[in-house]
């Protein structure tokens, strides 16, 4: 089944204590993205990869870091967590031809306290 | 910044009813996309226009698309109870842009 998963679905961490969200899928997409949904601002873009060893920041990069080392993999990194963080993340993929129609993650919420 | 906005942020209809959704966008595109979001839950993709299509259609949704007025409009025809959800339309990259974009969506709600 064709599907992006994210691990975990549920966290809640103390402030400063890092933190990786994964982010993978198993079509063989190119694109993936980051996504960070707060009530009022809709979704904003945290960080987004083109290929493997591309990524690029979004909207909202501040305090996030990722990686691409694979073509399926795209974690999401806090290194050092904050309680504006706090907020539900959506990791994303497509391809790059033609339509970019986006496969959505379940979503990780994530509380910092 | 976003380059997609809906309009109008919450709806609320009777079951049976139409609701007709719009997103407005700044740029060029080459194609617009709706997304559905049920609470709390990942974004499903509905229906793609494309910049050279007026109009589109997939059982209930009709979508339109005027790209003289940087304009999209989502109906949904004969709404039920579980069509109760967000709806965000998006704009992919283009060029040397290379982000995807959503507004802030529409909360549609169907009372039965």
């Amino acid at each position: 089944e064709a599907q992006v998963t994210q691990n975990p679905r549920y966290l809640i961490t103390v402030t400063g204590k890092k933190l990786t969200v994964t982010c993978s899928q198993n079509m063989n997409h190119e694109y993936m993205s980051w996504y960070r949904q707060d009530p009022g601002l809709g979704l904003r873009q945290i960080y987004y990869s083109m290929n493997v060893e591309v990524t690029d920041k979004g909207d909202v990069p501040e305090g996030y870091k990722v990686s691409r080392k694979e073509k399926r993999n795209f974690p999401l990194i806090l290194e050092s967590p904050s309680p504006n963080q706090t907020s539900l993340y959506f990791c994303a993929s497509s391809t790059r031809r033609d339509s970019y129609e986006q496969y959505f993650g379940p979503g990780t919420r994530l509380t910092v306290t | 910044s976003q380059q997609g906005e809906e309009d109008p942020q919450a709806l609320s209809i009777q079951e049976g009813e139409n609701a007709t959704m719009n997103c407005s966008y700044k740029t060029s595109i080459n194609n617009l996309q709706w997304y559905r979001q049920n609470s709390g839950r990942g974004l499903v993709h509905l229906i793609l226009i494309r910049s050279n299509e007026r109009e589109k259609h997939s059982g209930r949704l009709r979508v339109t698309l005027d790209t003289s007025k940087k304009s999209s409009s989502l109906l949904i025809t004969a709404s039920r109870a579980a069509d109760t959800a967000s709806y965000f339309c998006a704009t992919p990259p283009t060029g040397a842009n290379s982000k995807l974009t959503f507004g802030k969506g529409i909360t549609l709600s169907v009372r039965p």
